[in-house]
């Protein structure tokens, strides 16, 4: 079974700073599919990126970026322009390619930004 | 568009007692999903559903029981309530595309005493 890790349980970043929370994980598989959500304290899973394992270039959406290295199995999101706004619990999660469309879950970080 | 609707929003029940955690989407998703987060801990998977009359275990199904006679509804079955089932709950659903992201419910907090 797959397993995602996120060894950062709490980060801060001063606000207009920029963070990188860290994800890896766990699979013998070469196609599967990787998410970042974020869940502000109104407890709303929020999807902020989403990577395909095929693609080499990583994704990008406004101020969230990621750095996927397939090989050290590694998905980190760099939030650029930090505001109070992204304060929340953020998740990285993984889906196979293979079997079935089920997410699994790393046991997420919590993000606090500072004013 | 509603997207995935869950209720109720709180419960609480005394244990031993028996509810059940409604879930309704109106994307006609085929993918289905009841994810269980406790405090400060990320969302395991409870059960989950790739179409109606389909069903199958998550990482946690024990104490529970779901249900999917419908594409749109998959409601969660909680017999002989406990005090490790205090928890939040999410109902999810996605599209068949292999790329297509999660659409979470807002989530019911339950609590058993």
């Amino acid at each position: 079974a797959q397993t995602v890790t996120q060894s950062q349980p709490e980060m801060s970043v001063q606000e207009a700073e920029t963070v990188t929370l860290s994800c890896t994980y766990d699979t013998s598989e070469s196609d599967y599919y990787l998410f970042w959500y974020k869940q502000p304290p109104s407890r709303q899973m929020i999807l902020v990126i989403r990577q395909e394992a095929y693609k080499q270039q990583n994704a990008t959406e406004n101020r969230f970026s990621v750095n996927f290295q397939k090989a050290a199995k590694s998905f980190s999101l760099k939030i650029s322009d930090s505001q109070l706004g992204d304060a929340a619990m953020y998740f990285c999660a993984y889906r196979s390619g293979n079997a079935g469309n089920m997410l699994t879950f790393g046991g997420g970080t919590r993000l606090m930004v500072k004013p | 568009n509603a997207g995935v609707t869950q209720t109720p929003k709180f419960r609480i029940l005394k244990i031993g007692q028996s509810m059940t955690l409604q879930c309704t989407q109106d994307m006609n998703h085929n993918y289905m999903y009841w994810y269980r987060q406790d405090p400060g801990m990320g969302l395991k998977l409870i059960y989950y559903s790739v179409g109606a009359g389909i069903t199958d275990k998550g990482e946690v199904p024990n104490g529970y029981n779901v249900s999917r006679s419908t594409t749109e509804d998959f409601p969660l079955r909680l017999e002989l309530a406990a005090p490790s089932q205090t928890s939040v709950y999410f109902c999810a659903s996605n599209g068949d595309t292999y790329n297509s992201p999660l659409h979470f419910g807002n989530g019911t907090r339950l609590t058993v005493t």
